[in-house]
This record gives C-alpha cells, sequence and structure tokens, in this order.
C-alpha cells in the first residue's frame, strides 16, 4: 500500500500569517510517463473537497495565488503565502500515481483561525 | 460549465444495498473517468474505485472488492455506484469525481451524497 503521511494534524495560524502543510508517500510518486501524480484538495466546512493543486505545483483555475505546491519523489508542501479567513477547512494531499491499484489520500490537516 | 449532480440522501437497513447515481453535464461524459470518494462523519477521504464511462471498465479498492459495483447509462451521462451488504461503518457521504489520469484528475466533485445505513 502507498501510505501518504500529512503533518501538522491541526494547523493555527494568524490571519495574514504563512502556513504550511507536509505530505510524505511511502512510495515514489513518480510515473513512467515522467510525471508526478499528487494533489492537493481543500474542504471547506460542509462543502464537497474543491482541486487546488495537481501534479505538484500546477495551481486550478480560480486558485488565489497565495497558494503554491512543490516537492518531488516522496516529499511535497503546500504552502499559503498569508492565510485569509476563507482557508479555514480541511487540506487533504492525493497520490495517483499508483491508479488504477490504488489512489490514497492524506489523513487531513485541520487549517484554523488563530 | 462541467456539473455532477448525484442523487438524493439514503436510509438502508444493515444487510440492504444502495445505488447512487452521478450525472454528468457540461462536458463529453465518456471522454472522462469517473471516481468515487467517501467520506464517514468527521473523517477523511476514502477511494472507492473509479469507472471509464467509455468502455464500462472499472478498479475498485481492494477494500470494496465483492461489494461495490460501478456502471454507467451514457444515454443519460450518469454514473452509478452500488454498495451492497452494507454495514454500519458504511454510514458516509459518497462523493463522485471527474477524472482519473492526467491534469484533469479529480478535477470535478459531485455535491455528495449521504448514505445512512441503521436497523
Amino acid at each position: 500500500d502507498v501510505v501518504m503521511t500529512q503533518s501538522p494534524l491541526s494547523l493555527p495560524v494568524t490571519l495574514g500569517q504563512p502556513a504550511s502543510i507536509s505530505c510524505r508517500s511511502s512510495q515514489s510518486l513518480v510515473y513512467s510517463d515522467g510525471n508526478t501524480y499528487l494533489n492537493w484538495f481543500q474542504q471547506r466546512p460542509g462543502q464537497s473537497p474543491r482541486r487546488l493543486i495537481y501534479k505538484v505545483s500546477n495551481r486550478d483555475s480560480g486558485v488565489p495565488d497565495r497558494f503554491s505546491g512543490s516537492g518531488s519523489g516522496t516529499d511535497f508542501t503546500l504552502k499559503i503565502s498569508r492565510v485569509e479567513a476563507e482557508d479555514v477547512g480541511v487540506y487533504y494531499c492525493m497520490q495517483g500515481t499508483h491508479w488504477p491499484l490504488l489512489i490514497t489520500f492524506g489523513q487531513g490537516t485541520r487549517l484554523e483561525i488563530k | 460549465q462541467v456539473q455532477l449532480v448525484q442523487s438524493g440522501a439514503e436510509v438502508k437497513k444493515p444487510g440492504a444495498s444502495v445505488k447512487v447515481s452521478c450525472k454528468a453535464s457540461g462536458y463529453t461524459f465518456t471522454s472522462y473517468d469517473i471516481n468515487w470518494v467517501r467520506q464517514a462523519t468527521g473523517q477523511g477521504l476514502e477511494w472507492m474505485g473509479w469507472m471509464n464511462p467509455n468502455s464500462g471498465n472499472t478498479g475498485y479498492a481492494q477494500k470494496f472488492q465483492g461489494r461495490v459495483t460501478m456502471t454507467r447509462n451514457t444515454s443519460i451521462s450518469t454514473a452509478y455506484m452500488e454498495l451492497s451488504s452494507l454495514r454500519s461503518e458504511d454510514t458516509a457521504v459518497y462523493y463522485c469525481a471527474r477524472g482519473v489520469y492526467g491534469d484533469s484528475n479529480f478535477d470535478y466533485w459531485g455535491q455528495g451524497t449521504l448514505v445512512t445505513v441503521s436497523s
């Protein structure tokens, strides 16, 4: 199994301050086509997940540029340059590299305003 | 615009089956795979499997093999997920999400369907 481990699991942040979430996989996420299928999702309270970042560092349309993704191999990071109130929610990383056998999510990181 | 609209909430008894639908619009249904993901209350996201609406090919997470069936009706651009032998631990919100490979993987999600299993 490919295990995705996020840290921290809880992240209290002051408005306007940066935030960083780590995601580590138990196996390399580099696919045979050379791409790394690592996504980041945001789930606001009571809503469906929303994809923010795909293939490690590509921001989805409409996602504020304060969100950025980085990493390679087994270590990945989601950064928010300046947290805003609308960023409250749970953030998940997800690997799609090992499809069709397995797609796995991290446990989630709950971001709250201090 | 791309939309995935799911069927309404269900209440089932243990041992029964449930079938959740996911109607796609705003794109060519047969051009993108459909995933199913579930989330128990207060818990994380769990991938259940995928289906190719063009071929009907499916792939299920090992945990659900033998209990889940994913199908589609291309004439109405709708995907279905049926889960059988329900138990209380299957109480969760079930989501469909578009795409499993390439840039479009998991790019759009349905609104979710709450399935409650209770005697």
